[in-house]
């Protein structure tokens, strides 16, 4: 079946530490996204890409950096300069401009500052 | 920037009863999505409105795009416990690969 891959699920980093979350989707879709959830909020987009080799910063982008090698993939970075990390990560990613078809979403990675 | 506001933050419901979450706009939206996140979930893609009034149904969920394409509603009839979980919207701007989610209605039922 198609669909998102988010690894870890959960992730435990101490203060000034760099981590990676994968993502790696195999819907073939051009579109892939980064949202980072905090308890009682919305998602809020912190990095976009439209197409490989390509990507635009979202509303929160400080602190975190993406690439974009591969169509399938599109890994996301936290680094030390994100002040409050601890949060729920998703990855999702959509057909641009097919009609009546959301976002699909990964199942996530749960960030813990230690 | 683009908001989308979302009320009620939180719905405690007796099973049986109905339940509207309701999305407003600062702003004139492309389009409309809504999510369900199951708790411990992912948001998971309800439906797209895109024209001006649209009302959209899925058995126990209708779904409304406002006039002016600024509010937007989900109501469910009668229920269920299975309909527990988080509700979002998602606002398109007039750029189909970006849109603004509100801050969710989570819906508890009891039984």
């Amino acid at each position: 079946d198609g669909g998102i891959t988010q690894s870890p699920k959960y992730l435990f980093r101490k203060e000034g530490q760099n981590v990676t979350l994968s993502c790696e989707q195999n819907l073939n879709h051009d579109a892939m996204y980064w949202y980072r959830q905090d308890p009682g909020q919305g998602l809020r987009l912190i990095y976009y890409s439209q197409i490989v080799n390509d990507f635009q910063k979202g509303d929160i982008a400080e602190g975190y950096s993406v690439s974009r090698e591969k169509k399938e993939s599109f890994p996301l970075t936290v680094t030390s300069a994100q002040k409050n990390p601890t949060a729920f990560y998703l990855c999702a990613s959509r057909r641009p401009g097919q009609a009546d078809l959301g976002y699909t979403f990964g199942s996530g990675t749960r960030l813990t500052v230690v | 920037g683009q908001q989308v506001m979302q009320i009620p933050q939180y719905q405690h419901v007796q099973e049986g009863e109905d339940f509207t979450t309701y999305c407003n706009s600062s702003t004139t939206l492309s389009n409309i999505q809504w999510y369900k996140q199951r708790p411990g979930g992912h948001p998971v893609f309800l439906i797209q409105l895109v024209k001006s009034g649209e009302v959209k149904k899925q058995k126990r969920l209708t779904f409304q795009f406002g006039e002016a394409k600024k509010n937007s509603s989900l109501h469910i009839t009668a229920t269920q416990t299975t309909d527990v979980g988080t509700y979002f919207c998602a606002g398109g701007a007039y750029n189909f690969n970006k849109f603004y989610f509100g801050s969710g209605t989570k819906l508890n039922v009891k039984p």
